[in-house]
């Protein structure tokens, strides 16, 4: 059974820092990942989605990289900023059926 | 397009009712997907639809609940009887085959 975990559980940054959330997942045979952001009390939002066979993506300051062979994935966010508070889920698509980490809450404070 | 649409977006109801949640998909996408968040639990994945057909409802917590897709554009979840640890927000979800999938704002249920 695919199980997935994000590290670390909650991160409190100063704004304008470069900053990196991990993702982990056990199983390699997967089809994509994605990151999603989730702000309280509202619906996913779906940040980037890299294939099986690509190492990253790119969207404005955001980047994800992928290491399937390792099981794991990475979401930069550069020049971090109050906006981007947020709680933050990997993804795990196995035969279209997402395995999700716990998830990562950021807060940028000004 | 307007996204996946979820209705209603809040449903507070008692112990034993019966709560039904609807689903639109996005126009043309082939797959759909019910998803449960609580805090205790995070998300997970209750039951997916291809092409109108139910492929995996292993998450289904209980036989209490039961979901249908009668076409391509309309989904419902529903619980019978209700029981107050079925509170959680329920998110469906849509996507073209293996593709990105794409969230709806959630419905919050509540069960006194």
């Amino acid at each position: 059974k695919q199980e997935v975990t994000q590290i670390p559980a909650a991160l409190s940054v100063p704004e304008g820092e470069n900053l990196v959330l991990n993702c982990s997942f056990t199983d390699s045979a997967i089809y994509n990942l994605q990151w999603f952001r989730q702000d309280p009390g509202k619906g996913l939002t779906s940040l980037l989605l890299i294939q099986s066979s690509q190492r990253e993506q790119t969207s404005g300051r955001l980047n994800a990289s992928l290491d399937k062979s390792s099981g794991r994935s990475t979401l930069y966010i550069a020049a971090s900023q109050p906006g981007d508070s947020a709680t933050y889920l990997c993804a795990v698509n196995a035969g279209n059926m997402l395995t999700f980490g716990g998830g990562t809450r950021l807060m940028v404070k000004p | 397009d307007a996204g996946v649409i979820q209705s209603p977006r809040h449903e507070v109801t008692e112990m034993g009712q019966e709560v039904t949640l609807r689903c639109k998909p996005i126009s043309g996408h082939n797959s759909l997907f019910w998803y449960r968040q609580t805090m205790m639990r995070g998300l997970e994945l209750l039951i997916y639809f291809n092409n109108n057909v139910p492929i995996d409802d292993s998450g289904m917590p209980e036989d209490r609940f039961s979901a249908k897709m009668p076409n391509a554009s309309f989904s419902t979840l529903k619980i019978q009887p209700s029981e107050p640890r079925d509170s959680a927000v329920y998110f469906c979800a849509s996507s073209l085959s293996e593709e990105r999938q794409y969230f709806g704002p959630g419905t919050r249920l509540t069960v006194t």
